[in-house]
């Protein structure tokens, strides 16, 4: 059984730049929820993907969007970064109708 | 965003003791998960709790779902080297539209003297 991956591990970007971020959910999985975790701080919910539709979201502004695939991977895209867009990015998956969720390792951000 | 409130911040303890952190929230949940985070990685599961007054146990670990459904505990037997880390709790509330958001508590630092 293969977990939750994310890509890239690292990425430095600039003020103004755009950024894309890429999950694969852990098999047998068909939910991505995609969290925020600032430095210090706990993950912070920023939207989750069920049938390639956003199924609930959080306190993000819509310059962070995303989309889940057939297979049911997906992507979570930020436009216009801003400084404080500088965190750790988390994707989870887990099953419709199970509670648990299971993180990858996220990858770092660095807005400069 | 809100964050639920856990104590302590942080615990400095020597290996072998017994280690206990809760979570407290303003409102109820229906599913409370507890996490470990390692540096530079991401939260691993430990343990998920469903039922108010419900006590689980994974090893060394238990965890209770408080009775209110606003809160949580989690403890730690005998403590090794290797449970250094932040330690989160989450709360979840279920709906129609299924699994719903985890609403993350501010975490425990766990360091262990030597």
């Amino acid at each position: 059984e293969t977990g939750v991956t994310q890509s890239p591990t690292h990425l430095i970007k600039t003020r103004g730049q755009q950024v894309t971020l890429r999950c694969s959910s852990q098999s047998g999985h068909n939910t991505v929820s995609w969290y925020q975790q600032a430095l210090g701080q706990g993950p912070q919910f920023i939207f989750q993907y069920y049938r390639e539709e956003e199924n609930g979201r959080g306190n993000f502004p819509p310059r962070f969007s995303g989309l889940q695939f057939p297979n049911y991977s997906s992507e979570l895209n930020v436009n216009a970064l801003e400084l404080d867009d500088s965190a750790l990015y988390l994707c989870a998956s887990s099953n419709r109708g199970w509670n648990e969720q299971f993180f990858g390792p996220g990858t770092r951000l660095t807005v400069l | 965003g809100q964050q639920l409130n856990q104590s302590p911040q942080s615990m400095f303890i020597q290996e072998g003791e017994d280690v206990s952190m809760n979570c407290t929230s303003s409102s109820i949940f229906n599913t409370w998960l507890w996490y470990k985070q390692d540096p530079g990685e991401g939260p691993v599961l430990l343990i998920a709790l469903y039922k108010a007054g419900e006590l689980t146990s994974n090893g060394r670990l238990t965890a209770q779902f408080g009775i209110t459904r606003k809160d949580s505990f989690l403890n730690i037997s005998a403590s090794i080297p290797s449970d250094v880390g932040i330690y989160f709790c989450a709360g979840q509330r279920t709906s129609n539209f299924g699994n719903e958001k985890l609403t993350f508590g501010t975490g425990t630092r766990l360091t262990i003297i030597p």
